[in-house]
């Protein structure tokens, strides 16, 4: 999992709460990510970050909010307003923005809704 | 838009046979194709990628692929399959000229029994 961490490695939220996932990597990367993962649906590109203080929506941005405040972190909120939370999340990290720089993904936090 | 599709969802082998595991892809431009593996409740792990040149990559863990232009196809191959080889193989493709969006396959499990 290089030099990326998430924290926790499980969550477990009530209906209503914001959550926030912690993401940090030592890589000295540009770009970060957050991706969500679904049984049989691959992932999906939720927000992300080609430099610090920037950040884009990705394809299933809605109810979910991210800052980058610094280079080495990526916090992503799940917000009430996200329907359905209980899904795998990944955070990912690449040299920079540009296309064919392969991304090196942290272990992953798995969010529960109770 | 580009998209990438798996069309095995789990794919068996013994251990000793080569194995394959196919992944084909839509984009309007050049693509930039990526391989990465993941084991149970992990982050994913990169194995190979294609930007250009030769269309046989070679990457970690034995595993190679070939990027087929003609028929859209980029199959990850290993001569020798190993029981530990077993886990989630996600194909994923980035459009050259549409951004640094990567679009990944639904996976494809790869079971290798003794």
């Amino acid at each position: 999992d290089g030099g990326i961490t998430q924290s926790p490695k499980y969550l477990f939220r009530k209906e209503g709460q914001n959550v926030t996932l912690s993401c940090e990597q030592n890589l000295n990367h540009d770009a970060m990510y957050w991706y969500r993962q679904d049984p049989g649906q691959g992932l999906r590109l939720i927000y992300y970050s080609q430099i610090v203080n920037d950040f884009q929506k990705g394809d299933i941005a809605e109810g979910y909010s991210v800052s980058r405040e610094k280079k080495e972190s990526f916090p992503l909120t799940v917000t009430s307003a996200q329907k359905n939370p209980t899904a795998f999340y990944l955070c990912a990290s690449s040299a920079t923005g540009d296309s064919y720089n392969e991304q090196f993904f942290g272990p992953g936090t798995r969010l529960t809704v109770l | 838009a580009q998209s990438v599709a798996q069309p095995e969802d789990q794919v068996n082998v013994a251990e000793g046979n080569p194995l394959t595991v196919k992944c084909t892809y839509s984009v309007s431009g050049n693509p930039y194709l990526f391989w990465y593996v993941q084991y149970p409740n992990r982050g994913l792990q990169f194995l190979l990628k294609y930007i250009t040149g030769d269309n046989l990559v070679k990457g970690s863990y034995g595993f190679e692929a070939e990027f087929n232009k003609s028929q859209t196809s980029f199959h990850l191959k290993k001569p020798s399959a190993l029981v530990s080889d077993s886990a989630l193989y996600f194909c994923a493709v980035r459009d050259v000229n549409a951004g640094n969006m990567l679009t990944f396959g639904g996976g494809t499990r790869l079971m290798v029994k003794p």
